[in-house]
């Protein structure tokens, strides 16, 4: 099956500077990547996703990279806010339609 | 418009109980799919519907782990006697089509807590 990895498991980045966070995979036949956001007590919420005809992909303020030949992507979060606050978690496509996700990233943007 | 909702938002139950939680998807989205989420910790797929059909149940921990969906659209998954591992957030989620790139729209999640 699908292995999702995250690094760093916790990033503390000051208000307006910018936050990174690269998401490794095992199978290099997925195709589709997605970016999560969770907010304390409320379910995941695709901010953005990456399909592998492509390397970049931006939506404002939110940009993800993919290296296909590496096996990872990045989330790119420029001129962070306060309610950039939240779990990122990055997952990828195994069987059918269901995605694996990682352990999530913990982002915390200091006013 | 309204979104996946889940019911109950917390339920506690005592170690061997049964407990039933339900999913409520968006309205004509063929795929749902329910997740386990444990503290600190990334989704974890448990069960696939689409429509009525339960195609992959490859996820369920045990065999007291049961999830229907009678007529394509509310789901339950019905947890039989109730272990303290059971504990977790059970996520649902609903997609509109049948690929993986079909965006996945989560609910707020069912927080068990097994004592």
């Amino acid at each position: 099956g699908e292995n999702v990895e995250q690094h760093p498991s916790t990033l503390s980045v000051q208000e307006g500077d910018s936050a990174v966070i690269k998401c490794t995979y095992s199978d290099s036949a997925s195709n589709y990547f997605p970016w999560y956001k969770q907010e304390l007590g409320k379910g995941p919420q695709l901010i953005i996703d990456i399909r592998s005809n492509v390397g970049e992909k931006k939506d404002q303020r939110i940009a993800v990279t993919l290296n296909k030949t590496a096996k990872h992507f990045s989330l790119h979060i420029t001129e962070t806010q306060p309610e950039d606050s939240a779990v990122y978690f990055c997952a990828a496509p195994y069987g059918n339609n269901r995605l694996a996700f990682g352990k999530g990233n913990q982002v915390v943007v200091i006013p | 418009g309204a979104g996946v909702s889940q019911s109950p938002r917390y339920k506690v139950a005592k170690r061997g109980q049964d407990v039933a939680l339900r999913c409520d998807p968006i309205s004509g989205h063929v795929s749902l799919f329910w997740y386990q989420q444990a503290l600190g910790q990334g989704p974890e797929f448990l069960t696939y519907f689409q429509n009525e059909a339960q195609l992959d149940k490859s996820g369920l921990p045990s065999d007291r782990f049961f999830a229907e969906r009678p007529e394509g659209s509310v789901s339950t998954l019905k947890i039989q006697r109730t272990q303290q591992e059971d504990s977790a957030v059970y996520l649902c989620a609903s997609s509109q089509g049948l690929a993986s790139y079909n965006e996945q729209f989560f609910g707020p999640g069912t927080r068990l807590t097994v004592l």
